[in-house]
């Protein structure tokens, strides 16, 4: 199985500010016939089921704001809030949607500074 | 509009059976693959099981296979996950998901998702 892992575990950042959250997977998700990362970023709130941000590792789905982006290949990706809003305060998971069992990260706790 | 709606959550003991559904409407239910995925009291999100959308390829995590079984008919546009044998640990609540896009032969995020329905096994 690939196992999906974030850093940090929570992240307190002041109104305006970046936010950086990172996600590393146990094996590449790069397909090399496609020359695409299956990886995904979902944001959840508290009573609220889980919204997807980003997939492909970089491509934003429709609505979301573009404060919200993606980077990264193979093992390594980076999720970035390039100025935090009060609404973005949720947890963040990221991925792998490369090979069942598909695998998410423990989840980055994002909050107010 | 897609909408996806879950019932058949509740209380049931350990060992005992539940069958969670969900219904699909707002698209063509026959061309998507279809997830199940939970969300512990405290913990992360899990991705529970997957089925294509013919229904003839079908996945689990590892912890659920031999006890749960997904399916869906496609006639009445729902998908379900039979869950038996339950344990203490598969509290949680159960989202159905809808994969992103749909082709054959690839892969997809959970582009939506239900509300979710809540089982709590428990003595």
């Amino acid at each position: 199985d690939i196992v999906m892992t974030q850093s940090p575990d929570s992240l307190g950042v002041s109104l305006g500010e970046r936010a950086t959250i990172n996600c590393k997977s146990s094996q590449s998700v790069l397909y090399s016939s496609n020359n695409k990362n299956y990886l995904a970023w979902y944001q959840q709130k508290p009573g609220q089921p889980p919204k997807l941000l980003l997939y492909w590792a970089s491509s934003r789905e429709s609505g979301v704001p573009d404060r919200f982006s993606g980077s990264g290949s193979g093992t390594d990706f980076t999720l970035t809030i390039s100025s935090l809003q009060a609404e973005d305060v949720a947890v963040y998971y990221c991925q792998q949607y490369f090979t069942p069992p598909l695998t998410f990260g423990p989840g980055t706790t994002v909050d107010i500074k | 509009e897609v909408q996806l709606v879950e019932s058949g959550g509740g209380l049931v003991k350990p060992g005992g059976s539940l069958r969670l559904s969900c219904a699909a409407s707002g698209f063509t239910f026959s061309n998507f693959n279809m997830n199940w995925v939970r969300k512990a009291p405290g913990k992360g999100l899990e991705w529970v099981s997957s089925i294509s959308s013919s229904g003839g390829y079908i996945y689990y995590t590892g912890s659920v296979k031999g006890r749960f079984t997904i399916s869906r008919d496609n006639t009445k546009n729902s998908l379900y996950l039979q869950m038996n044998s339950l344990r203490a640990e598969d509290t949680a609540v159960y989202y159905c998901a809808r994969d992103l896009f749909f082709g054959y032969g690839d892969s997809y995020p959970h582009g939506y998702w239900g509300q979710g329905t809540l089982v709590t096994v428990s003595s």
